[in-house]
């Protein structure tokens, strides 16, 4: 079946650092999304990508979709004691009913 | 417009017990999802449905059960609990597409003894 990896598993920064999460799929994907979870809480949706080498920023995150729509990265500018939690990578390979997420990447920051 | 709401929001289990937790969603969503999330292991999917009267096994079924007997309730069922299955459990509901944004509940903390 479909694997969604994503590393590193954890990453603990200062705060003022930049922070990269990488996702990498088994197969193409239609479409990749992002969500965070802050700790305590729930998963919250914060972004999806369809295209080939897509590229979306939302102030200080920028997110990547590949050119063969199998890997994408999430980069934090300057990161803030506000963006601890972890971020999750999900995707689906063409049309399909549910989404493979991967295993998400825990980020703390040092203020 | 409360979006995905949980019932209940913590429980404690002994060995062997069941219970049923209640997923509800008021977006008129056709898909819904029932998750756990165990550290390290990410949210990995246990049943989901694509409509009313449907279900369909995930990536974890084996120990729950399911019914969308209404479009905006989805329970999950635990018929024999076991220790095994002390996890945070979410629910999550999408509409157009079924790859389209998931909305998720608070999520249940469930603990077997």
């Amino acid at each position: 079946g479909q694997q969604v990896m994503q590393i590193p598993q954890y990453q603990h920064v200062q705060e003022g650092e930049d922070f990269t999460t990488y996702c990498n799929s088994s197969t193409t994907l239609s479409n990749i999304q992002w969500y965070k979870q802050r700790p305590g809480g729930h998963p919250v949706f914060l972004i999806q990508l369809v295209k080939s080498g897509e590229v979306k920023k939302q102030k200080r995150l920028t997110f990547q979709f590949g050119e063969a729509k199998k890997n994408s990265s999430l980069h934090i500018t300057a990161t803030q004691t506000t963006d601890v939690g972890t971020y999750f990578c999900a995707g689906a390979p063409g049309s399909n009913y549910k989404l493979t997420f991967g295993k998400g990447t825990l980020l703390t920051v040092n203020p | 417009n409360a979006g995905v709401t949980q019932t209940p929001k913590f429980r404690v289990l002994k060995t062997g017990q069941s219970m049923t937790l209640l997923c509800a969603q008021d977006m008129n969503h056709e898909y819904m999802y029932w998750y756990r999330q165990d550290p390290g292991m990410g949210l990995r999917l246990i049943h989901y449905s694509v409509g009313e009267g449907t279900t369909a096994k995930g990536e974890v079924p084996d120990g729950y059960n399911v019914s969308r007997l209404k479009k905006q309730n989805f329970l999950l069922g635990l018929e024999s609990a076991a220790p095994s299955q002390t996890s945070v459990y979410f629910c999550a509901s999408t509409g157009g597409q079924g790859r389209d944004t998931q909305y998720f509940g608070p999520g249940t903390r469930l603990t077997v003894l």
